[in-house]
């Protein structure tokens, strides 16, 4: 597709439980965001990628939270042993070089998570 | 470090009246300002920009915003609201972070409201 895909777009999950969290970039795009929007809250930033590194994941809230991107492309995002906290939407992002420089983001529809 | 602030949370106008959203930065740097809106169940897309060009700057669907760095603001104003324009409202600063990438800080938001 044209745009960022995200996948789930809805998840539940039990407390405890293990979720992935997935996001295909667009074509090209060497820069991938994640972000979280909690219910009346703005964005939230986890971790930025360049290609497959990451050179910040400053955002990450706690070690449960984890994410890799492979190939330069597709990533995941990981969280361990959920808590009710986690509940939001996780929102991916990617962006040209160039763009990036600027801020310039594409942002996905995001995945749903609620930890029940 | 850099931060933003949207000053109201709601917005309420009537159909064919003028809006103004208001949002204040903070940046260590010269920044890129961005407004971002959000549709129901929709992603995030590109109102408009500012990356140190005009400092009116034009955007879709008849919005614009203006850089005024001695007041530190990037209100996003169009002069008739269309009830189309119902939606979250996000400002966003990016500077150049420690390391060198931009990451993109969003505000809370403000919803736009729009009577008929």
């Amino acid at each position: 597709g044209a745009g960022v895909s995200q996948s789930p777009s809805n998840k539940v999950t039990e407390k405890g439980k293990d979720v992935e969290l997935r996001c295909d970039p667009i074509s090209g795009h060497t820069a991938l965001y994640w972000y979280r929007q909690s219910l009346g809250q703005g964005l939230e930033f986890l971790i930025y990628f360049q290609g497959n590194s990451a050179p910040d994941k400053s955002g990450l809230p706690s070690d449960r939270f984890s994410a890799e991107r492979t190939g330069g492309s597709v990533s995941t995002l990981t969280i361990q042993r959920t808590q009710q906290e986690d509940s939001a939407v996780y929102l991916c992002a990617s962006s040209t070089g160039l763009a990036a420089n600027t801020g310039e983001l594409f942002f996905g529809e995001g995945s749903r998570l609620t930890v029940l | 470090a850099q931060s933003v602030t949207q000053l109201d949370s709601h917005v309420s106008v009537s159909e064919g009246t003028p809006v103004l959203l208001r949002c204040n930065y903070s940046s260590s740097y010269s920044p890129s300002l961005f407004w971002y809106v959000q549709h129901p169940n929709k992603g995030l897309q590109l109102l408009l920009k500012y990356t140190s060009a005009a400092t009116l700057v034009k955007g879709i669907n008849g919005f614009e915003a203006e850089f005024k760095k001695s007041e530190t603001s990037f209100h996003l104003t169009k002069p008739s609201a269309h009830m189309s324009d119902a939606a979250e409202y996000f400002c966003v600063v990016s500077d150049r972070a420690s390391g060198g990438s931009y990451i993109p800080t969003f505000g809370r938001g403000t919803s736009l409201i729009v009577h008929p």
